[in-house]
């Protein structure tokens, strides 16, 4: 079956710095990708998506590409902050396909003051 | 405030006890979701629901079971607990049109 995976368990980056974090899908039929932030004792809370007829999208502070060539995409977090420490989770499906996301094993990532 | 209420934030019991996870929302969303994570792990999608009286098995076969009466509620029971179903359970609902999924806070269980 399909699965989505995170290249790097962990990423730590000073407060400031821009963060990346990436994903891989292999689901060739998937066209919509969201990104999510879990906080300890959470549940995971929205940050940005992006459909298959898009290469990139920005919110605010992050952007998030896609590249359906290679299958990968990436978050990226402009001057990252502690409070954006935590664990990331990309997810990929079919858009109109009854939601069912496939999850990949998260990145925690940890902001040093 | 629109949210997703789960409840109890966490349970600890023994084998053998039959125990009900809540969850409650108040989005007036159609859809509603069960995932099961273990820590740092990726969410595994147990049971889903498109509407009343409609409950479907997801991807991760579960011993659990779901009933779906009101559109507001969407509880899951495990009639049996065992060491093996120690997980977080969180609750998520979707508005029809829009992919994007709403999470709750989650229920940590551990059955010892």
């Amino acid at each position: 079956g399909e699965s989505v995976g995170l290249h790097l368990p962990t990423l730590s980056v000073q407060e400031g710095d821009n963060s990346i974090i990436n994903c891989a899908y292999s689901n060739s039929a998937s066209d919509y990708f969201i990104w999510y932030k879990q906080e300890s004792g959470k549940g995971p809370q929205f940050i940005i998506d992006i459909r298959s007829n898009m290469d990139k999208r920005q919110g605010q502070r992050v952007t998030v590409l896609l590249n359906k060539t290679v299958k990968h995409l990436s978050l990226q977090i402009a001057a990252t902050q502690p409070g954006d420490s935590a664990v990331y989770f990309c997810a990929d499906g079919i858009y109109n396909q009854g939601g069912k996301l496939i999850f990949g094993q998260g990145t925690e990532l940890s902001v040093k003051p | 405030e629109a949210d997703i209420y789960q409840t109890p934030r966490y349970l600890v019991i023994g084998t053998g006890k039959k125990i009900t996870l809540e969850c409650s929302q108040t989005m007036g969303h159609d859809k509603m979701y069960w995932y099961q994570q273990d820590p740092g792990m990726e969410l595994h999608l147990i049971h889903y629901s498109y509407g009343v009286n409609s409950t479907e098995k997801g991807d991760l076969s579960s011993e659990s079971t779901v009933s779906r009466i009101r559109t507001e509620h969407f509880p899951l029971t495990l009639e049996s607990a065992r060491p093996s179903h120690t997980s977080q359970y969180l609750c998520a609902t979707r508005q029809g049109g829009n992919e994007k999924l709403f999470f709750g806070s989650g229920t940590q269980l551990s059955v010892l």
